[in-house]
């Protein structure tokens, strides 16, 4: 069984374009998180969601927004895509916030192309 | 700012050979720290994490990692390297009291066979 799934794998789409990802983790974690990871491989923290509330926003632009409609999910929506949105998006989850003594575990990732 | 390094983006070794990646961190206060792995086109998986106690942590597939707070530092080792290692390998800390879950930038690993 999977334990953070994420779709779509791969997303390909035009520049100014509207997208969404989604996140459901099958853990009974109270905590899911967005991280981008670059071409080089670096992993970024975006956002994250203690039951479905915000407790980590970093300085992402306004055009990324979460939405956790329950704490099983947490969708990434993206409105008018740029060429540096393309990179590839994983989602975690954890049991407790990120100061708890807790790991993370990790989605499959979602590739995002943006031509 | 509270940061995270790896000291190797690249290492290239045989098989058997023995590796030491390196890791450290520039919090002041407790912290949990991780290594993680992502096998190419994979997502993150957990090697192994340090809580507290034995600072010697033994993780999954023969590899292990030291936490030496004085220099803080959780270095990953293992003993002998194999061509399905070829990964890259993240370090990861988080501060017990804060939120913040930082990794490091990576490093990748390439066993040649």
């Amino acid at each position: 069984d999977t334990a953070v799934s994420q779709t779509p794998k791969y997303l390909v789409t035009q520049m100014g374009n509207d997208k969404s990802i989604k996140c459901e983790q099958n853990l009974g974690h109270d905590t899911m998180y967005w991280y981008k990871q670059d071409s080089k491989k670096f992993l970024k923290i975006m956002f994250s969601y203690n039951n479905k509330e915000l407790i980590i926003n970093e300085t992402v632009p306004n055009r990324f927004s979460p939405k956790s409609p329950d704490k099983a999910h947490l969708n990434l929506h993206i409105n008018s895509l740029e060429l540096g949105d393309s990179a590839v998006y994983f989602c975690a989850s954890s049991q407790g916030l990120a100061r708890s003594y807790n790991e993370q575990f990790f989605g499959p990732g979602t590739r995002l192309t943006v031509l | 700012a509270q940061s995270v390094s790896q000291h190797n983006h690249h290492v290239i070794l045989s098989e058997a050979a023995s590796l030491e990646l390196g890791c450290n961190y520039s919090y002041g206060g407790t912290v949990n720290l991780f290594w993680y792995v992502q096998y190419p086109g994979q997502h993150l998986q957990l090697l192994l994490k340090y809580f507290s106690g034995d600072p010697l942590v033994k993780g999954i597939k023969g590899f292990e990692a030291e936490f030496i707070k004085s220099k803080f530092s959780f270095n990953l080792r293992k003993p002998s390297v194999q061509w399905s290692d070829t990964a890259e390998y993240f370090c990861a800390v988080n501060e017990v009291y804060g939120q913040n879950f930082v990794f490091g930038p990576g490093t990748r690993l390439s066993v040649l066979p």
